[in-house]
């Protein structure tokens, strides 16, 4: 069973520019969630996918946006980057069913840094 | 509306000492909560999970929490500390009816001194 990926591991980027960050979920997993981890803070939800659709958003600006393809895989976009983005961006997929608790497996995280 | 509290940042214990991190949480829904576990350069690792039932739960590495409705409290022990135990720690809380939706406490570093 191939646990959940990332790519890139890190990158740099410059303010203004655009990222694209992508996650392979878990074998089996129809949901994806993705969280930004400021250094030294707690991870912080940005948005969640299930089934090709969002399913719940944080507070994050429109600039942040996603897609999840039908495969499950996913995409975290980021425009007009700030220097304030630069974190570790953790990717989470999970089994969502008719309803109650399921458990969310992380990737290794994509660590972005904004110059 | 839920949120987390983990008191102290930083914890630092001996090797072979009672390992207790602290973790308060605030929700308006009975809660699920959670341990993760941060190893440099690495995502989350999940060491525990309550949900219902046993108040008392058990998860690896010797690892283990009381959930405390009273005291909204959800600590992290373990009875003998190893050098392999220095990580960074985190516990998280849902509702679960929220796309399960995960609130992050602030962190805490542990240091195990040999």
């Amino acid at each position: 069973e191939t646990g959940v990926t990332q790519s890139p591991t890190h990158l740099i980027k410059t303010r203004g520019q655009q990222v694209t960050l992508r996650c392979s979920s878990q074998s089996g997993h129809n949901t994806v969630s993705w969280y930004q981890q400021a250094l030294g803070q707690g991870p912080q939800f940005i948005f969640q996918y299930y089934r090709e659709e969002e399913n719940g958003r944080g507070n994050f600006p429109p600039r942040f946006s996603g897609l999840q393809f039908p495969n499950y895989s996913s995409e975290l976009n980021v425009n007009a980057l700030e220097l304030d983005d630069s974190a570790l961006y953790l990717c989470a997929s999970s089994s969502q069913g008719a309803g109650g608790l399921y458990e969310q497996y992380f990737g290794p995280g994509t660590r972005l840094t904004v110059t | 509306a839920q949120s987390v509290t983990q008191l102290g940042s930083h914890v630092s214990v001996s090797e072979g000492a009672l390992v207790l991190l602290r973790c308060n949480y605030s929700s308006s829904v009975p809660p699920y909560l959670f341990w993760y576990v941060q190893y440099p350069n690495q995502g989350l690792q999940l060491l525990l999970k309550y949900t219902t039932g046993a108040t008392l739960v058990k998860g690896i590495n010797g690892f283990e929490a009381e959930f405390k409705k009273s005291e909204t409290s959800f600590h992290l022990t373990k009875p003998s500390a190893h050098m392999s135990d220095a990580a960074e720690y985190f516990c998280a809380v849902t509702g679960g009816n929220a796309g399960n939706m995960l609130t992050f406490g602030g962190g805490t570093r542990l240091m195990v001194k040999p």
